[in-house]
């Protein structure tokens, strides 16, 4: 069966910092991956996806996301983060039954 | 575009209550779902359908029933509440689930069961 791991429910990072959230995935075959993003009171966003090709893939609002097939990870990436990027994030495995992780809430401390 | 259409945004039902959660999308894609979210959890998947006509079980799909009669409506009904049933539902849609292409969601239902 597919399925993705967050490993972290929360990360907090300081405005202008880096910052990455982390997702691990179980695949057979090649993977794909998307990242959403799901702001206070809102629907969830398609942030991103990797389908083929490079590893690293380049989506919305500045975001990245790195994917590493020897550690069958696919984290989120931004160089400097915004309060406004403040959200609960999920990764997820595309298919009939599309396999979300259980979400990490990013807050940007100002 | 209005995209993925969700109604209510708000409901308040006592136990053993039936009513009916309303989506509807106007991008013609063949595939829609209802999620719930519960804190914690994530989302899981209630019940999905393929197109018109088609529909299947997801991972919680006991006291939920859905049918999908349009390519556009994808209607969840409560047939019994329960306060368990106290969750946000998303409906999403997508062109295809399968591999490239991904989801749109609406706005959310938010269902408090008393």
């Amino acid at each position: 069966a597919q399925s993705v791991a967050q490993p972290e429910d929360q990360v907090n990072v300081a405005e202008g910092n880096p910052l990455t959230v982390k997702c691990t995935y179980s695949v057979s075959g090649n993977p794909y991956l998307f990242w959403y993003v799901q702001y206070p009171n809102r629907g969830l966003q398609f942030l991103l996806k990797y389908i083929t090709g490079d590893n690293l893939v380049k989506g919305s609002y500045g975001f990245e996301a790195e994917f590493n097939k020897s550690q069958t990870s696919f984290h989120l990436k931004k160089p400097s983060a915004l309060v406004s990027d403040s959200a609960l994030y999920f990764c997820a495995v595309p298919n009939r039954k599309v396999t979300f992780g259980t979400g990490t809430k990013l807050q940007v401390i100002p | 575009n209005a995209g993925v259409t969700q109604t209510p945004k708000f409901q308040v039902l006592k136990t053993g209550q039936s009513m009916t959660l309303q989506c509807a999308q106007d991008m013609n894609h063949e595939y829609m779902s209802w999620y719930r979210q519960d804190p914690g959890m994530g989302l899981r998947l209630i019940h999905y359908s393929v197109g018109a006509g088609i529909t299947d079980q997801g991972e919680v799909p006991n006291g939920y029933n859905v049918s999908r009669s349009t390519t556009e409506d994808f209607p969840l009904r409560l047939l019994s509440a329960a306060p368990s049933q106290t969750s946000v539902y998303f409906c999403a849609s997508s062109y295809s689930p399968d591999r490239v292409y991904g989801y749109t969601f609406g706005s959310g239902t938010r269902l408090t069961v008393v």
